[in-house]
């Protein structure tokens, strides 16, 4: 039973295309966050939506838009993709939005951008 | 802003051996710490956590130290098996009102060689 599962797993598409990535957790988690993993391995934090409500916006392009019809569910579209857009995306969830709890991972996008 | 420092970036033993990683934080008001394993391919998963009332945390043949004073804590694994083969990520909390979020260290690819 997957508790936080994302689609699609790879995504390989075309400098300027619009793309989205969807996100469900069976958790009952009140938060959900979206991370970006580039190449060198490094987790970080892009949005956080607690109970749909957005919490947490990092300085992350406009292109980048979240959006969360139900706690359960997030999904992020990325207008006008870039090079630098490549990179595995993570979606996460957790039982509340102080920073203090368990994250869940998904198990990750692959987005490749040519 | 708030950061965390991991080191080292590699870390190359020999199975049986033991393994430390460590990370330094900046805001002093972090009071969680988690710890994260990913292996290649896979989703970043909680191994063990430490929250800032504790000093020391074990699980079997893992372990957590806090210095709250210093602003480091480190990850001890002990009798490496090559199923420990993966990247480690340090976290620690960082809360601002009643949202928080996770601030991540650089991650240290663990290797053990058999």
């Amino acid at each position: 039973d997957t508790a936080v599962s994302q689609t699609p797993k790879y995504l390989v598409t075309q400098m300027g295309n619009d793309k989205s990535i969807k996100c469900e957790q069976n958790l009952g988690h009140d938060t959900m966050y979206w991370y970006k993993q580039d190449s060198k391995k490094f987790l970080k934090i892009m949005f956080s939506y607690n109970n749909k409500e957005l919490i947490i916006n990092e300085t992350v392009p406009n292109r980048f838009s979240p959006k969360s019809p139900d706690k359960a569910h997030l999904n992020l579209h990325i207008n006008s993709l870039e090079l630098g857009d490549s990179a595995v995306y993570f979606c996460a969830s957790s039982q509340g939005a102080s920073g203090s709890y368990e994250q869940y991972f998904g198990p990750g996008t692959r987005l490749t951008v040519t | 802003g708030e950061n965390v420092e991991q080191h080292p970036s590699t870390l190359s033993v020999q199975e049986g051996d033991s393994a430390v990683i460590k990370c330094t934080y900046s805001d002093s008001a972090s009071n969680y710490f988690p710890w994260y394993k990913q292996e290649l391919g896979k989703r970043p998963q909680l191994i063990i956590d430490i929250r800032s009332n504790v000093g020391e945390k074990k699980d079997q043949r893992i372990a957590v130290t806090l210095n709250k004073t210093a602003k480091h804590f480190s990850l001890h694994i002990t009798e490496t098996q090559p199923e420990d083969s993966a990247v480690y990520f340090c976290a620690a909390s960082h809360t601002s009102g009643n949202t928080g979020k996770l601030i991540f260290g650089q991650g240290t690819t663990l290797q053990v060689k058999p």
